[in-house]
């Protein structure tokens, strides 16, 4: 069965401030997805990452992802409040392109 | 504008009564899923339809149903058999093959 686990869980930030959360799976995997969660929304869609080394980026976000490692990192640069929100890492188990098995979610609060 | 809609966003019903939640997208995509979340939670998936007349079983399916079609709909019944019903019920559809899925808004289900 594939696990996807998330850490940390809970992470809370001074505005300005880079962290980086990670997303390990226990399976052969060669794509992963990140998404975004606003309290009470649905997800949008922020990366998708096809393969080892894939690297994308956008605005203060960096998300990457070491398919030997079994592990992706989302990391974030010069925090700001509008950051403040659940990150979730979602993994195609099979890669076929039809199964998403995600993490427990990152909850992310970042004060001013 | 393309996009995927949910419907009603809230919605009560009591205890022992059968309840259908409807998913519409107009994005043309062959796959659609149905995801519970519970607060603080990751997402688990319900049932999944790769084409028209045919899906299968997730992680959770006892206690659901679901149905295609058509294309462009995938309906989810919460049956009086599913012990806690109560939850946030996500829709997402995709390009078959290609794993980045596209979320609804979502329906809030409370049975009391």
């Amino acid at each position: 069965e594939l696990k996807v686990e998330q850490n940390p869980l809970f992470l809370s930030m001074q505005e300005g401030k880079n962290y980086t959360i990670y997303c390990n799976y226990s399976t052969t995997s060669d794509r992963l997805y990140w998404y975004r969660q606003d309290p009470g929304k649905s997800l949008e869609s922020l990366f998708v990452l096809l393969s080892n080394g894939a690297v994308k980026q956008e605005g203060r976000l960096m998300a990457s992802l070491d398919t030997k490692a079994r592990l992706s990192t989302l990391h974030i640069t010069a925090a700001v409040h509008d950051l403040s929100a659940t990150y979730f890492c979602a993994v195609d188990i099979n890669n076929a392109g039809n199964m998403l098995t995600f993490g427990g979610g990152t909850r992310l609060m970042v004060k001013p | 504008d393309g996009g995927i809609t949910q419907s009603p966003k809230y919605l009560f019903r009591k205890e022992g009564q059968n309840v259908t939640l409807s998913c519409e997208q107009n994005l043309n995509h062959d796959a659609m899923y149905w995801y519970r979340q519970d607060p603080g939670q990751g997402l688990r998936l319900i049932y999944y339809s790769q084409i028209v007349n045919d899906f299968q079983k997730g992680d959770i399916a006892e206690g659901y149903s679901v149905s295609r079609e058509k294309k462009e709909s995938f309906p989810l019944t919460v049956t009086s058999a599913q012990k806690n019903p109560t939850a946030f019920y996500l829709c997402a559809s995709s390009i078959r093959g290609y794993g980045e899925q596209y979320f609804g808004p979502g329906t809030r289900l409370t049975v009391t």
